[in-house]
């Protein structure tokens, strides 16, 4: 399978701890995206990193990008209750966006 | 709001019936992309169409089908209905372009009874 895979599949952490989130691929990429869940809706593109950056910030996120491992990670600092959803990363190799199986991510306020 | 507009939001049919999907992208999206969530399977690829093409296939089966017609709009068309099938189909659009995110529907929800 093409599909990533992320670790842990379920998180759960007080309000204002950090949540962090990792995704390994298995195929050449070039960007890895990640998407944000909220139960039942449509996913919500966070942040994208290119195969040639290692790291990105955007807000309370932070993302890491290791080619040579193909993994990633997703840092939410200061987690709020808001954020409570399903982070799902996605690579994107030409123009092929294949999902991972996703982290269920509760925060408890 | 993603732009993209999926139809209907929920059905509910029979084993062996033939339902059609419907998905309008954002404007001037050229891409659109169809998947399939169900909770012991996750987001599965099905099929990927740009500017009226068919891209990419994935984890489609042959008794689905799918086609984006000359306004961009896409129909998912599943036939010979059964139980697993049940599950949340999403379309998804992007430019087209390497680095543009995809911008979600918020699915049809088929229910096979």
């Amino acid at each position: 399978s093409q599909q990533g895979e992320e670790d842990p599949q379920a998180l759960s952490i007080q309000e204002g701890e950090n949540a962090t989130m990792n995704c390994s691929y298995k195929t050449s990429i070039n960007n890895l995206q990640w998407y944000r869940q909220n139960s039942g809706r449509g996913l919500v593109h966070l942040i994208l990193i290119r195969s040639n950056e290692r790291e990105k910030h955007s807000g309370r996120l932070r993302v890491t990008l290791d080619t040579s491992k193909k993994s990633s990670s997703l840092l939410i600092t200061a987690s709020r209750a808001a954020d409570t959803a399903s982070y799902f990363c996605a690579t994107d190799a030409y123009l092929q966006f294949y999902f991972g199986t996703g982290t269920s991510l509760t925060v408890i306020p | 709001d993603s732009g993209v507009t999926q139809t209907p939001k929920h059905l509910i049919t029979a084993t062996g019936q033939r339902v059609t999907l419907r998905c309008s992208p954002r404007s001037g999206d050229l891409s659109v992309y169809w998947y399939q969530q169900s909770l012991d399977q996750g987001l599965q690829f099905l099929i990927q169409y740009y500017n009226g093409e068919e891209r990419a296939k994935g984890n489609i089966l042959e008794r689905f089908s799918a086609q984006q017609f000359p306004d961009l709009h896409s129909e998912l068309n599943l036939s010979s209905l059964e139980l697993g099938d049940s599950a949340l189909y999403f379309c998804a659009s992007s430019g087209g372009q390497g680095g543009s995110p995809l911008h979600f529907g918020n699915g049809t929800r088929l229910t096979v009874t």
